[in-house]
């Protein structure tokens, strides 16, 4: 079946100006996560959506970066005014269930984004 | 499909004891496998394999990967109550798919 789509791809873009990367999860599941890997760092949590909950944002570095997620299913990672140290790899997940322990999360193929 | 199992989903030992996880795989386009702790949000990093038959180590921990079977070993020694946390296998392909974890418990 589908896994979790994410696009673009690949994004280049000038110091300054904003991007959007998007985030269809499989279908049906209820949990969507927001991570990124810098070249040799590990996962970084950015955001977690559950359900109608209210998301949790604790891991966003900073308030160029925002997230959303309409109708529970697709989600759009927005970041303001970039900047080089936002090149990375961002990857979305996703989960049937919340964020317990031990729950499988699909992962999508990422988008590499490059701030020059 | 692509699919990633983990076993035993559980393990509780005690401090001292010497653990092994285990992680088989099929994905398409295998490209590496990384092993995650996760005791939090997200999963902290712990290997990355693309080689068959090469031990990597960190401390008291090490894994290895074997292509051919398609599985991998993460190898706890002298655990400690601080290595209490899920243990994450994720095969990398044209995805990645993190499986649903070995929940490790070290007692004192």
């Amino acid at each position: 079946g589908a896994g979790v789509s994410q696009s673009p791809s690949n994004k280049v873009t000038e110091k300054g100006k904003d991007v959007e990367l998007r985030c269809d999860p499989i279908s049906g599941h209820t949990a969507l996560y927001w991570y990124r890997q810098s070249l040799g760092q590990g996962l970084e949590f950015l955001i977690y959506f559950q359900g109608n909950s209210a998301p949790d944002k604790s891991g966003l570095p900073s308030d160029r970066f925002s997230a959303e997620r309409t109708g529970g299913s697709v989600s759009t990672l927005t970041i303001q005014r970039t900047q080089q140290e936002d090149s990375a790899v961002y990857l979305c997940a996703s989960s049937l269930v919340g964020v317990s322990m031990g729950n499988t999360q699909y992962f999508g193929p990422g988008t590499r984004l490059t701030v020059l | 499909e692509d699919k990633v199992v983990q076993s035993p989903l559980s393990l509780v030992v005690h401090e001292g004891d010497t653990v092994t996880l285990n992680c088989s795989y099929e994905v398409t386009n295998f490209r590496s496998l990384l092993w995650y702790k996760q005791e939090k949000k997200a999963p902290t990093f712990l290997f990355m394999l693309t080689s068959s038959g090469i031990e990597k180590k960190s401390g008291r921990l090490s894994s290895i990967l074997d292509k051919k079977e398609l599985f991998s070993i993460l190898n706890i020694t002298a655990t400690q109550t601080g290595d209490s946390a899920i243990y994450l296998c994720a095969p990398r392909g044209n995805d990645m798919r993190f499986g649903a974890g070995t929940r490790l418990t070290v007692k004192p």
